[in-house]
């Protein structure tokens, strides 16, 4: 079955730092990624998403994501952080053809501390 | 431009009752879904509707229903509410293509007391 894993709970950095929040799959063909935010009170927002081509994917916000498939990795990252990124970020995949469930991770809160 | 609307945004529950979330979407999108989201566990899928006139158990389908009402409307029922369904709920769309990234309505903060 298909499925990805935040390892982190809660990544703080400061202001200004880059960041990277980590992003592991596992899918048995080729994997459609996703990355969300949540700010609270709010429903999950649309950041970036990987289907195929570049291994680099360039999203809203300044946000981009990193595949590495021999790490089966797809690692959020931005190179300067605000304090208003501070929020909860999901990574997800989209399940096997025919159904496209979309499988999320436990998710992944981000503090930027000024 | 509307996209995914969810009513209520809260709702209160006495323990037995029963109660409908509604979700509509004007993105013209195939597919549907409700998920929970309780602290820690991330987002899990209840229901999802694949296309109008199909809907499928998701991973915690275990005392809800749902209906696709038409390609536009999604609604997901607890007939006899209980408190371990306290939860924040989220109703999606997306186009039927595995390309597609999902859109998420705000959410109804439930309450089974």
């Amino acid at each position: 079955a298909q499925s990805v894993a935040q390892p982190e709970d809660q990544v703080n950095v400061a202001e200004g730092n880059p960041l990277t929040v980590k992003c592991t799959y596992s899918v048995s063909g080729n994997p459609y990624l996703f990355w969300y935010v949540q700010y609270p009170n709010r429903g999950l927002q649309f950041l970036l998403k990987y289907i195929t081509g570049d291994n680099l994917v360039k999203g809203s916000y300044g946000f981009e994501a990193e595949f590495n498939k021999s790490q089966t990795s797809f690692h959020l990252k931005k190179p300067s952080a605000l304090v208003s990124d501070s929020a909860l970020y999901f990574c997800a995949v989209r399940d096997a053809p025919g159904t496209y469930k979309y499988i999320f991770g436990t998710g992944t809160r981000l503090k930027v501390l000024a | 431009n509307a996209g995914v609307t969810q009513t209520p945004k809260f709702q209160v529950l006495k323990t037995g009752q029963s109660m409908t979330l509604q979700c509509a979407q004007d993105m013209n999108h195939n597919s549907m879904y409700w998920y929970r989201q309780d602290p820690g566990m991330g987002l899990r899928l209840i229901y999802y509707s694949a296309s109008e006139g199909t809907t499928d158990k998701g991973e915690v389908p275990n005392g809800y229903n749902v209906s696709r009402l038409n390609k536009r409307e999604f609604s997901l029922r607890l007939e006899s509410a209980a408190p371990s369904q306290t939860s924040v709920y989220f109703c999606a769309s997306s186009v039927l293509s595995p390309e597609g990234e999902a859109f998420f309505g705000q959410g109804t903060r439930l309450t089974v007391v």
